[in-house]
């Protein structure tokens, strides 16, 4: 596509429900990104993916978060059991290469409020 | 954790001026960035600067930087009202040549 695309663009669910977060990078983008961003902060870095290599998960915050790439093009991040401190904006991002010397192509992210 | 801090947190100036931002981070860099963000949302990329570089300009902006001092300024002159946003720095460094590590960001309100 033109874009990074994320669904949904908001999301509210209950604390303790597992919720699942798309992200359909630029088409023939190799290097796929999540990324996080509590209010008022920076981006913290949760997983890379690159073709087919084995993805850094270095940044997921624990073991409630894992996420996937099928066919080396969507991705779903899948929080489970949600908690409150889980409320962010997810956001997603896609590069060329994966060399971060072109830069990042975000998304508009995904909203999530825990309750 | 993060390596870019930017300077000032918030920034509130006229259409017109100049405004401009610094960023310093902590670790030898491959390159830094500068993205902004409107509302929260998605961000843009604006320009790179590599590790060699001093200083590079696009349009409007032009990034420094000073590999001895740790730190980067992007000026952005001849402000306009939709410049209103966050920025951000961000850094690649070490063996990691992919991941990106972004500072909390300066808010730049430019007035009518």
């Amino acid at each position: 596509g033109a874009g990074v695309s994320q669904s949904p663009s908001n999301k509210v669910t209950e604390k303790g429900k597992d919720v699942e977060l798309r992200c359909d990078p630029i088409s023939g983008h190799t290097a796929l990104y999540w990324y996080r961003q509590s209010l008022g902060q920076g981006l913290e870095f949760l997983i890379y993916f690159q073709g087919n290599s084995a993805p850094d998960k270095s940044g997921l915050p624990s073991d409630r978060f894992s996420a996937e790439r099928t066919g080396g093009s969507v991705s779903t991040l899948t929080i489970q059991r949600t908690q409150q401190e889980d409320s962010a904006v997810y956001l997603c991002a896609s590069s060329s290469t994966g060399y971060s010397l072109y830069g990042y192509t975000f998304g508009s992210g995904t909203r999530l409020t825990v309750v | 954790s993060q390596q870019g801090e930017e300077d000032p947190q918030a920034l509130s100036i006229q259409e017109g001026e100049n405004a401009t931002m610094n960023c310093s981070y902590k670790t030898s860099i491959n390159n830094l960035q500068w993205y902004r963000q409107n509302s929260g949302r998605g961000l843009v990329h604006l320009i790179l600067i590599r590790s060699n570089e001093r200083e590079k300009h696009s349009g409007r902006l032009r990034v420094t930087l000073d590999t001895s001092k740790k730190s980067s300024s992007l000026l952005i002159t001849a402000s306009r009202a939709a410049d209103t946003a966050s920025y951000f720095c961000a850094t690649n460094s070490g063996g990691s040549n992919y991941k990106l590590t972004f500072g909390k960001g300066t808010l730049l309100t430019v007035n009518p």
